[in-house]
């Protein structure tokens, strides 16, 4: 198994541009999350989906921040326009929950490499 | 709000020494406790606690979770300079597909 695959591993924007963050989760997996790393204040929940479909967004910090999931393998952070404080590691990570029984290595979430997004 | 804190924030010791990494939560209706290990890419899954004093091992890492006290550590014994690294614990609250809210990490730092 590949793991959590995220693109790009680095990037360099101007302040004012676009950003997409992309996200191939492991196969199989049905939530995906989305954190974003900073020294200042750790790692914070920005949005997770469970089967394809947005179930908590109060971590997106703002109306330039939106992410999709248009089908099982693939999830798309954007920010539009992006920002210095956007400046951060963006971490994707996905997980197999199980709905109806026991906890047994379910929500253990496994991380992707993380994009590094610097706004200048 | 849920809430994790970790302490200390930052540790140095020398190889071979033991440490203890603290971690305790604030959730709504708790469900498990998880530990990770992150050097210089992504967090890697160490341990989840779900029970009251029950000891998780691996090799030199064990970890354990107090529910009435509301707090976790994470023990390391015969450091060694590959250790190094940043420790993450994260508790998750209600059930079903539930995020994680993380602590800010001890960075951990083991001197030859």
């Amino acid at each position: 198994d590949a793991g959590v695959i995220q693109s790009p591993r680095h990037e360099v924007t101007e302040m004012g541009q676009e950003v997409t963050l992309r996200c191939k989760p492991i196969s199989g997996h049905n939530s995906l999350f989305w954190y974003r790393q900073t020294m200042m204040r750790g790692l914070e929940l920005l949005i997770y989906f469970n089967n394809n479909v947005p179930i908590d967004d109060s971590g997106m910090p703002e109306d330039r921040f939106s992410a999709k999931m248009p089908n099982a393998s693939f999830s798309t952070l954007k920010i539009q326009p992006s920002e210095p404080r956007d400046s951060a590691v963006y971490f994707c990570a996905s997980s197999l929950t199980w709905t109806g029984g026991r906890i047994s290595g379910a929500n253990v979430l496994t991380f992707g490499a993380g994009s590094r997004l610097t706004v200048l | 709000e849920d809430k994790v804190v970790q302490s200390p924030l930052s540790l140095v010791v020398h190889e071979g020494d033991t440490v203890t990494l603290n971690c305790s939560y604030e959730v709504t209706n708790f469900r498990s406790l998880l530990w990770y290990k992150q050097e210089k890419k992504a967090p890697t899954f160490l341990f989840m606690l779900t029970s009251s004093g029950i000891e998780k091992k691996s090799g030199r890492l064990s970890s354990i979770l107090d529910k009435k006290e509301l707090f976790s550590i994470l023990n390391i014994t015969a450091t060694q300079t590959g250790d190094s690294a940043v420790y993450l614990c994260a508790a998750r609250s209600g059930g079903g597909a539930d995020g994680l809210t993380f602590g800010k990490g001890t960075h951990l730092i083991i001197q030859p």
